[in-house]
């Protein structure tokens, strides 16, 4: 995961927007992707985007690509306690003609009231 | 429809032992990746298997090995286990290496303790 980067931590109060960013570095990377882990459960895909759209909405959640500067972003509307996770960026990437997705190591969200 | 199983959740190993982790994906996802996630790298992609072959390993070494049945159900294993080898092992399935989005289905992950 060491290619694509994420900031560790975010804080933001209850009823804040929250926005986790991302950069990745594979230019042919079809789809980007972000997933949620709350403790001690697995990783839950929240939303992807396909590499030729710039924005995606869906409910609370905001995802904006900008191809040229490989710069992803997810921001949540009303983020709520509940929202409390660590957020993963994830690109899909070509690899042995194959694709695998490559996470970056996750932001902390944290919630407070 | 049921998720991604994974067994055992918890397990406590000494060093120089082996482990096997079982995974059960979503009926009908024919494509089974690994992944190792600790604090200090995060989560790193172990391996791949679609239609029992091997399709991507990842950077680790041989002693981190695994293998796909046919009815699609993956076993990992790692022999002569270090410390350092402790970590939330998670599986993934999905319906294929190059099958749309590609979106991963995640187990809750066996974790593993080496003493």
């Amino acid at each position: 995961g060491e290619d694509v980067e994420q900031s560790l931590f975010l804080s933001v109060r209850e009823g804040d927007s929250s926005v986790i960013n991302c950069t990745y570095t594979d230019s042919s990377s079809t789809y980007l992707y972000w997933y949620k882990q709350e403790p001690g459960a697995g990783l839950q895909l929240l939303t992807y985007i396909f590499s030729n759209m710039d924005m995606k909405q869906d409910q609370r959640l905001t995802v904006l690509l900008n191809k040229k500067d490989k710069h992803l972003s997810l921001r949540i509307a009303d983020t709520q306690t509940g929202d409390s996770a660590i957020y993963f960026c994830a690109e899909k990437r070509v690899s042995g003609g194959s694709y695998i997705p490559t996470f970056g190591r996750g932001t902390s969200l944290i919630v407070h009231p | 429809k049921a998720g991604v199983t994974q067994t055992p959740r918890y397990l406590i190993k000494t060093r120089g032992q082996q482990v096997t982790l079982s995974c059960s994906p979503i009926s009908g996802h024919r494509s089974v990746s690994w992944y190792q996630q600790t604090p200090g790298q995060g989560l790193q992609f172990l391996f791949e298997y679609f239609s029992e072959t091997q399709r991507n390993k990842g950077n680790f070494p041989g002693r981190f090995s695994g293998r796909q049945f046919s009815n699609s159900r993956s076993e990992m294993n790692v022999s002569t286990l270090e410390l350092g080898d402790s970590a939330l092992y998670l599986c993934a399935s999905s319906l294929g290496p190059q099958t749309g989005s590609g979106e991963l289905f995640f187990g809750e992950g066996s974790r593993l303790t080496v003493l």
